[in-house]
């Protein structure tokens, strides 16, 4: 399988703080990575994604950069908030496998009010 | 809509035992996929499907079967559980291809435990 890791497996901040989430993955076709969130007892909840062709994505409270150099991606999230506690997840799509998609393990962000 | 469901949430199997997963969407999405999560690992692709009576391995399917008759459902067979299939599964749906920007809708998932 592919490896795509995450550097720190947990996270703590403080609320209103920034959090930064990092990944690695080790594919350099893939072209294509999401990162999601996933609450305790949930099913994964898409959060934002981001093509090899950009290096930053922003969403509402949520920013991707992409460094395709390092093989590197990271989850920024403004302003945390007690909700964003969860496990995130970051997956790529290497362009040679279709439809097939490769996780990490997950980092479990926990938000200190 | 209900989105993505799952039934039963929770299911103990004797080590031989068969049970089906079930999975259904309102969505009208044309893909469907099946996922294992086991602890402290990402999500692995067991199947997928890009539509009805189309089905295709994902990077785990040993151990597993699926169908897909209709658009709405894609039932998960086990046939002969073994301790190493305790996981939870998530079904997840999309439009199209997730590769083309079609976010994946997961269901909360069956969490199942082989004993």
């Amino acid at each position: 399988g592919e490896n795509v890791g995450l550097h720190l497996p947990t996270l703590s901040v403080q609320e209103g703080d920034n959090s930064i989430i990092n990944c690695a993955y080790s594919n350099s076709a893939s072209d294509y990575f999401i990162w999601y969130k996933q609450e305790s007892g949930k099913g994964p909840q898409f959060i934002i994604d981001i093509r090899s062709n950009m290096d930053k994505r922003q969403g509402q409270r949520v920013t991707v950069l992409l460094n395709k150099t390092v093989k590197h991606l990271s989850l920024q999230i403004a302003a945390t908030q007690p909700g964003d506690s969860a496990v995130y997840f970051c997956a790529e799509n290497p362009s040679n496998t279709g439809n097939q998609f490769y996780f990490g393990t997950g980092t479990s962000l926990t938000v200190i009010p | 809509n209900a989105g993505v469901t799952q039934t039963p949430k929770f299911r103990i199997l004797k080590i031989g035992q068969s049970m089906t997963l079930q999975c259904t969407q309102d969505m009208n999405h044309n893909y469907m996929y099946w996922y294992r999560q086991d602890p402290g690992m990402g999500l692995k692709l067991i199947y997928y499907s890009v539509g009805a009576g189309i089905t295709d391995k994902g990077e785990v399917p040993n151990g597993y079967n699926v169908s897909r008759s209709t658009t709405e459902d894609f039932p998960l067979r086990l046939e002969l559980a073994a301790p190493s299939q305790t996981s939870v599964y998530f079904c997840a749906s999309s439009i199209g291809l997730a590769v083309a920007q079609e976010t994946q809708y997961f269901g909360p998932g069956t969490r199942l435990l082989v004993l």
